[in-house]
């Protein structure tokens, strides 16, 4: 089956600074979502993008689908973004399951 | 427009009880599924369903029943508890063409004891 890899798994920020997380895949995909687990364990959509770029206020994430990647940019970053950030991908014929990583765990310090 | 929910939030069962977890959406989303996550293993699909009356198994479905008599409703019975299904249970829905944005409910945990 497909492989979904994140990294880095673990990241602590202060306040207001930015950073990148990154999500690799094994196979084409015909969708790849992004998602936040906030510490009450909601999954939270944050951008559907099998390919291009989109903004959502202080988040962007890019996919580049010819070469199995995408990056998930926060900026400015603040308490509330704490949590789980997850990767998932689905490929057709797989049943519309989601494949998801295995999370990058973002921790902002106040 | 409420999206996804589930019923109940948490539920402690013994081994060998059975219950029924509840999933509805308010979209009129074809697709539905179930998802577990455990601890260090992400979410694995359990069952899921392309429309009313259709329902095939994802990567783990024993122990588990679905059923699915209309669009809004996709419930999952657990048959006999075991300690093994102790986890976080997910439901998700999305259209079944075009877009295939997965959105996903607040989830049960669940703890067999």
């Amino acid at each position: 089956g497909i492989q979904v890899e994140q990294s880095p798994p673990d990241l602590i920020l202060q306040e207001g600074a930015n950073s990148t997380l990154r999500c690799n895949f094994s196979d084409s995909v015909n969708n790849l979502q992004w998602f936040h687990q906030n510490p009450w364990g909601q999954l939270i959509n944050l951008f559907y993008i099998p390919s291009g770029t989109k903004q959502n206020g202080r988040l962007s994430a890019t996919t580049v689908a010819t070469e199995r990647y995408s990056l998930l940019y926060i900026s400015s970053s603040q308490t509330t973004d704490s949590g789980v950030y997850f990767c998932a991908v689905y490929k057709a014929g797989s049943a519309r399951q989601l494949t998801f990583g295995s999370g990058t765990q973002l921790t902002v310090l106040p | 427009n409420a999206g996804v929910t589930q019923t109940p939030k948490f539920q402690v069962l013994k081994t060998g009880q059975s219950m029924t977890l509840q999933c509805a959406q308010d979209m009129n989303h074809e697709y539905m599924s179930w998802y577990r996550q455990d601890p260090g293993m992400g979410l694995r699909l359990i069952h899921y369903s392309v429309g009313a009356g259709i329902t095939d198994q994802g990567e783990v479905p024993n122990g588990y029943n679905v059923s699915r008599s209309t669009t809004e409703d996709f419930p999952l019975r657990l048959l006999s508890a075991a300690p093994s299904q102790t986890s976080v249970y997910f439901c998700a829905s999305s259209y079944a063409s075009g877009t295939y944005e997965q959105y996903f409910g607040p989830g049960t945990r669940l703890t067999v004891t």
